[in-house]
């Protein structure tokens, strides 16, 4: 039962443009929501994060949405670079369970010049 | 060191056989975590210590499957009479406190250990 899911496996962007990245949950208890990248050989690097109480975080080249009715988030990266090449991993956490974070499957950036 | 460390990077091993995979968090650290990804998968949850005392060992997919932790530093995942479907990548992960939402993003990750079993 997959509770994070990113139906994307892969993505290709020129380099400049936007890259939206897009992640759906079912567990109506996740309370909090991450981004993760990984490039090859390395483990994933925390990105940015959402609370359940906000619709969008900004951090720089990067936002994120949420949209809770709809049990959807996104990520966006404007302008995307080619370094921005990488996997990113949606994740969220149920309340009461700091410990435990679910992810998806994954999708892969490929930014392109 | 300066990140999280694991060995072996690389790990053949024969069915049957058992394994043991080290996982060196950051100092400091009290919250130390196992996840793995198999192909095709997401990173799946396996246990969850806090100093040396695991409070949530709920992802351990059998009983094949234990971990320790000692003097609140050093894990070990053990995984008995291993199987095909054992072959995954597990990754350690080490933070400052869960239970702050603020550094619980803090995850820090190893680069893991890619388990094949033949």
């Amino acid at each position: 039962d997959q509770q994070v899911k990113q139906n994307s496996p892969s993505l290709s962007v020129q380099e400049g443009r936007i890259s939206i990245l897009n992640c759906d949950y079912t567990n109506s208890m996740f309370d909090y929501f991450l981004w993760y990248k990984k490039y090859p050989a390395e483990g994933p690097t925390f990105l940015i994060s959402i609370s359940s109480i906000k619709d969008k975080n900004e951090d720089g080249r990067f936002t994120v949405f949420l949209n809770k009715s709809a049990k959807h988030l996104s990520l966006h990266i404007v302008p995307s670079q080619p370094g921005d090449s990488a996997v990113y991993f949606c994740a969220a956490r149920a309340a009461g369970t700091a410990s435990k974070l679910t992810f998806g499957t994954g999708t892969r950036l490929q930014v392109t010049l | 060191g300066a990140g999280v460390s694991q060995s072996p990077s690389n790990k053949v091993t024969e069915k049957g056989k058992d394994v043991e995979l080290r996982c060196d968090p950051i100092s400091g650290h009290t919250a130390l975590y196992w996840y793995r990804q198999s192909l095709g998968q997401g990173l799946e949850f396996l246990i969850y210590f806090q100093g040396n005392s695991a409070p949530d060992k709920s992802g351990l997919p059998s009983d094949r499957f234990s971990a320790e932790r000692t003097g609140g530093s050093v894990s070990t995942l053990t995984i008995q009479r291993t199987q095909q479907e054992d072959s995954a990548v597990y990754l350690c992960a080490s933070s400052l406190d869960p239970d702050d939402s603020a550094t619980n993003e803090k995850l820090f990750f190893g680069s893991g250990t890619q388990l094949s079993v033949l």
